[in-house]
Protein backbone atom coordinates (compact mmCIF):
# COMPACT_ATOMS: atom_id res chain seq x y z
CA UNK A 1 0.00 0.00 0.00
CA UNK A 2 0.98 3.55 -0.73
CA UNK A 3 1.23 5.76 2.47
CA UNK A 4 3.08 8.57 3.23
CA UNK A 5 3.96 9.42 7.32
CA UNK A 6 4.60 12.20 8.96
CA UNK A 7 5.41 11.39 12.45
CA UNK A 8 5.34 15.24 13.74
CA UNK A 9 1.97 17.16 13.96
CA UNK A 10 3.65 20.47 15.55
CA UNK A 11 7.08 21.28 16.16
CA UNK A 12 9.13 23.87 17.78
CA UNK A 13 12.26 25.50 17.24
CA UNK A 14 14.27 28.67 17.62
CA UNK A 15 15.46 30.60 15.30
CA UNK A 16 18.42 30.10 13.70
CA UNK A 17 18.79 26.15 15.38
CA UNK A 18 18.63 23.50 12.91
CA UNK A 19 14.99 22.00 11.52
CA UNK A 20 13.89 18.65 10.42
CA UNK A 21 11.20 17.88 9.34
CA UNK A 22 10.38 13.67 8.91
CA UNK A 23 8.57 11.66 6.67
CA UNK A 24 8.53 8.08 5.42
CA UNK A 25 7.17 6.67 2.74
CA UNK A 26 5.63 3.21 2.05
CA UNK A 27 5.84 2.30 -2.30
CA UNK A 28 6.91 -0.78 -4.10
CA UNK A 29 7.81 1.32 -7.05
CA UNK A 30 10.56 3.90 -7.98
CA UNK A 31 9.01 7.09 -5.92
CA UNK A 32 8.42 10.63 -6.79
CA UNK A 33 8.46 12.47 -3.62
CA UNK A 34 7.63 16.43 -3.10
CA UNK A 35 7.37 18.38 -0.23
CA UNK A 36 4.58 21.35 -0.18
CA UNK A 37 4.53 23.72 1.97
CA UNK A 38 1.46 26.30 3.14
CA UNK A 39 1.81 30.01 4.85
CA UNK A 40 -0.27 31.26 6.59
CA UNK A 41 -3.31 32.51 4.35
CA UNK A 42 -1.53 31.55 1.30
CA UNK A 43 -2.36 28.43 -1.02
CA UNK A 44 -0.87 25.18 -0.46
CA UNK A 45 2.34 25.55 -2.70
CA UNK A 46 5.49 23.46 -3.89
CA UNK A 47 8.39 23.63 -1.92
CA UNK A 48 10.68 21.23 -3.30
CA UNK A 49 11.21 17.77 -5.08
CA UNK A 50 13.51 15.63 -4.65
CA UNK A 51 14.13 14.75 -8.36
CA UNK A 52 14.92 18.70 -8.91
CA UNK A 53 17.81 17.93 -6.26
CA UNK A 54 17.92 21.83 -5.08
CA UNK A 55 17.29 24.08 -2.11
CA UNK A 56 14.50 26.27 -2.23
CA UNK A 57 14.60 28.93 0.68
CA UNK A 58 17.83 27.37 2.36
CA UNK A 59 15.58 23.80 2.62
CA UNK A 60 16.94 20.84 1.28
CA UNK A 61 15.72 16.93 1.58
CA UNK A 62 17.22 13.60 0.94
CA UNK A 63 15.43 10.50 -0.51
CA UNK A 64 16.68 7.67 1.23
CA UNK A 65 15.55 4.98 -0.43
CA UNK A 66 17.08 1.89 2.38
CA UNK A 67 15.06 3.94 5.04
CA UNK A 68 12.48 5.06 2.25
CA UNK A 69 12.73 8.68 4.07
CA UNK A 70 12.52 12.02 2.57
CA UNK A 71 12.48 14.23 5.59
CA UNK A 72 13.14 18.04 5.11
CA UNK A 73 15.98 20.04 6.77
CA UNK A 74 17.05 23.61 7.51
CA UNK A 75 20.27 24.55 9.36
CA UNK A 76 18.99 27.43 10.29
CA UNK A 77 15.07 28.32 10.98
CA UNK A 78 13.82 31.67 10.18
CA UNK A 79 10.42 32.88 11.61
CA UNK A 80 9.27 33.16 7.99
CA UNK A 81 9.63 29.71 7.73
CA UNK A 82 6.56 29.33 10.02
CA UNK A 83 3.98 27.33 8.24
CA UNK A 84 2.60 23.84 7.45
CA UNK A 85 4.46 21.35 5.63
CA UNK A 86 3.21 18.40 3.60
CA UNK A 87 5.08 15.62 2.67
CA UNK A 88 3.29 13.79 -0.68
CA UNK A 89 4.14 10.54 -2.74
CA UNK A 90 3.72 10.39 -6.75
CA UNK A 91 2.00 6.93 -7.01
CA UNK A 92 0.72 4.56 -9.13
CA UNK A 93 -2.67 4.99 -11.12
CA UNK A 94 -1.38 9.25 -11.38
CA UNK A 95 -2.37 9.76 -7.90
CA UNK A 96 -0.65 11.85 -5.13
CA UNK A 97 -0.71 10.29 -1.57
CA UNK A 98 -0.14 13.14 1.16
CA UNK A 99 1.21 12.96 4.61
CA UNK A 100 -0.85 14.48 7.29
CA UNK A 101 0.92 17.42 8.01
CA UNK A 102 3.43 19.19 10.77
CA UNK A 103 2.80 22.63 11.58
CA UNK A 104 6.26 24.05 12.29
CA UNK A 105 6.75 26.93 14.70
CA UNK A 106 9.66 29.09 14.54
CA UNK A 107 10.18 30.91 17.95
CA UNK A 108 11.59 34.38 17.55
CA UNK B 1 -3.98 36.68 -12.81
CA UNK B 2 -3.29 33.18 -13.81
CA UNK B 3 -4.45 30.13 -11.76
CA UNK B 4 -6.82 28.44 -10.21
CA UNK B 5 -10.05 29.78 -8.53
CA UNK B 6 -12.59 28.37 -6.54
CA UNK B 7 -15.56 29.10 -5.23
CA UNK B 8 -17.62 29.90 -3.62
CA UNK B 9 -14.77 29.82 -0.14
CA UNK B 10 -17.36 29.79 2.17
CA UNK B 11 -20.80 27.63 1.74
CA UNK B 12 -23.40 26.24 4.44
CA UNK B 13 -26.37 23.53 3.79
CA UNK B 14 -28.39 22.33 5.51
CA UNK B 15 -28.78 17.96 5.32
CA UNK B 16 -30.13 16.22 2.49
CA UNK B 17 -29.31 19.12 -0.01
CA UNK B 18 -27.11 18.86 -2.44
CA UNK B 19 -23.83 21.59 -3.10
CA UNK B 20 -21.81 21.81 -6.24
CA UNK B 21 -18.10 23.74 -5.55
CA UNK B 22 -16.76 25.54 -8.49
CA UNK B 23 -13.00 24.68 -9.67
CA UNK B 24 -11.97 26.64 -12.72
CA UNK B 25 -8.23 26.76 -14.17
CA UNK B 26 -6.65 28.86 -17.03
CA UNK B 27 -3.15 27.40 -16.81
CA UNK B 28 -3.98 25.04 -19.75
CA UNK B 29 -3.56 22.03 -17.44
CA UNK B 30 -4.58 18.29 -18.34
CA UNK B 31 -5.19 17.12 -14.85
CA UNK B 32 -7.30 18.41 -11.85
CA UNK B 33 -7.87 17.23 -8.65
CA UNK B 34 -10.32 17.58 -5.84
CA UNK B 35 -9.17 16.98 -2.30
CA UNK B 36 -10.65 16.77 1.29
CA UNK B 37 -8.60 18.33 3.98
CA UNK B 38 -9.59 17.68 7.52
CA UNK B 39 -7.87 18.32 11.04
CA UNK B 40 -4.79 16.10 11.47
CA UNK B 41 -5.53 13.79 8.45
CA UNK B 42 -4.02 15.91 5.51
CA UNK B 43 -5.24 15.69 1.94
CA UNK B 44 -7.42 12.79 0.79
CA UNK B 45 -8.14 12.24 -2.99
CA UNK B 46 -11.79 12.27 -3.81
CA UNK B 47 -11.83 12.67 -7.59
CA UNK B 48 -9.28 12.95 -10.55
CA UNK B 49 -9.33 13.94 -13.79
CA UNK B 50 -6.67 13.67 -16.58
CA UNK B 51 -8.60 14.64 -19.64
CA UNK B 52 -11.52 16.35 -20.49
CA UNK B 53 -14.86 14.04 -20.30
CA UNK B 54 -12.87 11.37 -18.16
CA UNK B 55 -12.44 11.17 -14.27
CA UNK B 56 -11.09 8.53 -11.79
CA UNK B 57 -12.54 7.84 -7.99
CA UNK B 58 -9.64 8.64 -5.10
CA UNK B 59 -10.06 7.05 -1.97
CA UNK B 60 -13.11 8.85 -0.56
CA UNK B 61 -15.51 9.51 -3.92
CA UNK B 62 -18.32 7.96 -1.96
CA UNK B 63 -21.07 10.80 -1.92
CA UNK B 64 -19.52 12.47 -4.42
CA UNK B 65 -19.42 13.41 -8.27
CA UNK B 66 -17.43 15.50 -10.46
CA UNK B 67 -17.56 15.95 -14.73
CA UNK B 68 -15.38 17.60 -16.87
CA UNK B 69 -17.10 18.73 -20.01
CA UNK B 70 -14.60 21.59 -20.02
CA UNK B 71 -10.42 21.68 -20.03
CA UNK B 72 -11.00 24.65 -17.48
CA UNK B 73 -13.68 23.42 -15.38
CA UNK B 74 -13.70 20.52 -12.68
CA UNK B 75 -17.04 21.28 -10.44
CA UNK B 76 -17.25 18.72 -7.53
CA UNK B 77 -20.90 18.62 -5.99
CA UNK B 78 -21.95 17.12 -2.88
CA UNK B 79 -24.61 14.72 -2.56
CA UNK B 80 -26.89 14.01 0.50
CA UNK B 81 -25.24 10.77 0.50
CA UNK B 82 -21.84 12.03 2.01
CA UNK B 83 -21.92 11.36 5.33
CA UNK B 84 -19.72 13.83 6.52
CA UNK B 85 -19.69 16.81 4.23
CA UNK B 86 -18.27 19.75 6.61
CA UNK B 87 -14.76 20.32 5.44
CA UNK B 88 -12.53 22.09 3.51
CA UNK B 89 -12.49 21.37 0.07
CA UNK B 90 -9.04 21.81 -2.28
CA UNK B 91 -8.81 21.95 -6.16
CA UNK B 92 -5.57 21.64 -7.87
CA UNK B 93 -4.07 20.95 -11.02
CA UNK B 94 -0.68 20.06 -12.81
CA UNK B 95 -0.09 20.08 -16.36
CA UNK B 96 0.18 16.57 -17.35
CA UNK B 97 -1.56 13.27 -15.62
CA UNK B 98 1.50 11.69 -14.31
CA UNK B 99 1.34 12.11 -10.37
CA UNK B 100 5.32 13.53 -11.23
CA UNK B 101 4.52 17.22 -11.80
CA UNK B 102 3.61 19.84 -9.67
CA UNK B 103 0.24 20.39 -8.25
CA UNK B 104 -1.12 24.28 -8.29
CA UNK B 105 -3.65 24.68 -5.68
CA UNK B 106 -6.70 26.92 -4.84
CA UNK B 107 -7.55 28.82 -2.20
CA UNK B 108 -10.34 26.30 -1.31
CA UNK B 109 -13.90 25.99 0.06
CA UNK B 110 -15.05 25.50 3.37
CA UNK B 111 -18.30 23.59 3.42
CA UNK B 112 -20.29 23.34 6.68
CA UNK B 113 -23.67 21.23 7.10
CA UNK B 114 -26.01 22.66 9.39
Amino acid sequence: AQRVTQPEKLLSVFKGAPVELKCNYSYSGSPELFWYVQYSRQRLQLLLRHISRESIKGFTADLNKGETSFHLKKPFAQEEDSAMYYCALGGTGNQFYFGTGTSLTVIP
Amino acid sequence: DGGITQSPKYLFRKEGQNVTLSCEQNLNHDAMYWYRQDPGQGLRLIYYSQIVNDFQKGDIAEGYSVSREKKESFPLTVTSAQKNPTAFYLCASSIWGGATGELFFGEGSRLTVL
